[in-house]
């Protein structure tokens, strides 16, 4: 059974810094691409970053270049988020998603969420 | 980047058919994946490439594309598809990014 467990959600301060995880199993994890998705509270879906099954390349959404970075550990089967300089507008549940297809973005699975809330 | 638009809200009575659409220059090239999702749970793929649902997904569910256009065709709707539905594509700036499109509350009446 695939299971996504995301984990390091809490409560930042404006221009804190946060590393999300993200504990695959169920799957060959490195014969995948993985991606972050994340939802402000009450409103819609929002990509956030992707990496390469190799994790050789990423990709990342305008709004968090340059302060976010995706990486992953092959051994640990585990995604991570690396999150700095944070705003109020970071705030949200954030997932790590599977992709089914290579570059179609098509989820197959998701984890459950962790929340992260920017608030001084 | 793309953006997809959807209608923010469709409702449809028990057993009968709706469509949900959604737009965007990307639909031209990519397919649209469907997304369901329900107060406090994760999203759920429903619908991906030209017309495939993942395993368990019933088969009212389908989906379709014309021009830049996709849509998401329940048939026979159920109480339980009451639910917010995504689209998503890669992005035809080609860079590998995603787009989703903003949702569509469904209720069945």
């Amino acid at each position: 059974e695939v299971q996504l467990l995301e984990s390091g959600g809490d409560l930042v301060q404006p221009g804190g810094s946060l590393r999300l995880s993200c504990a695959a199993s169920g799957f060959t994890f490195s014969g995948y691409a993985m991606s972050w998705v994340r939802q402000a509270p009450g409103k819609g879906l929002e990509w956030v970053s992707a990496i390469s099954s190799t994790g050789g390349s990423t990709y990342y959404a305008d709004s968090v270049k340059g302060r976010f970075t995706i990486s992953r550990d092959t051994s640990k089967n585990t995604l991570y988020l690396q999150m700095n300089s944070l705003r109020a507008e970071d705030t949200a549940v954030y997932y790590c998603a599977k992709e089914h297809t290579p570059w179609e973005g098509d989820f197959d699975y998701w984890g459950q969420g962790t929340l992260i809330t920017v608030s001084s | 980047s793309s953006e997809l638009t959807q209608d923010p809200a469709v409702s449809v009575a028990l057993g009968q058919t709706v469509r949900i659409t959604c737009q965007g220059d990307s639909l031209r090239t990519y397919y649209a994946s469907w997304y369901q999702q329900k107060p406090g749970q994760a999203p759920v793929l429903v619908i991906y490439g030209k017309n495939n649902r993942p395993s368990g997904i019933p088969d009212r569910f389908s989906g379709s594309r014309s021009g830049n256009t996709a849509s998401l065709t329940i048939t026979g709707a159920q109480a339980e598809d009451e639910a917010d539905y995504y689209c998503n594509s890669r992005d035809s700036s080609g860079h590998h990014l995603v787009v989703f499109g903003g949702g569509t509350k469904l209720t069945v009446l």
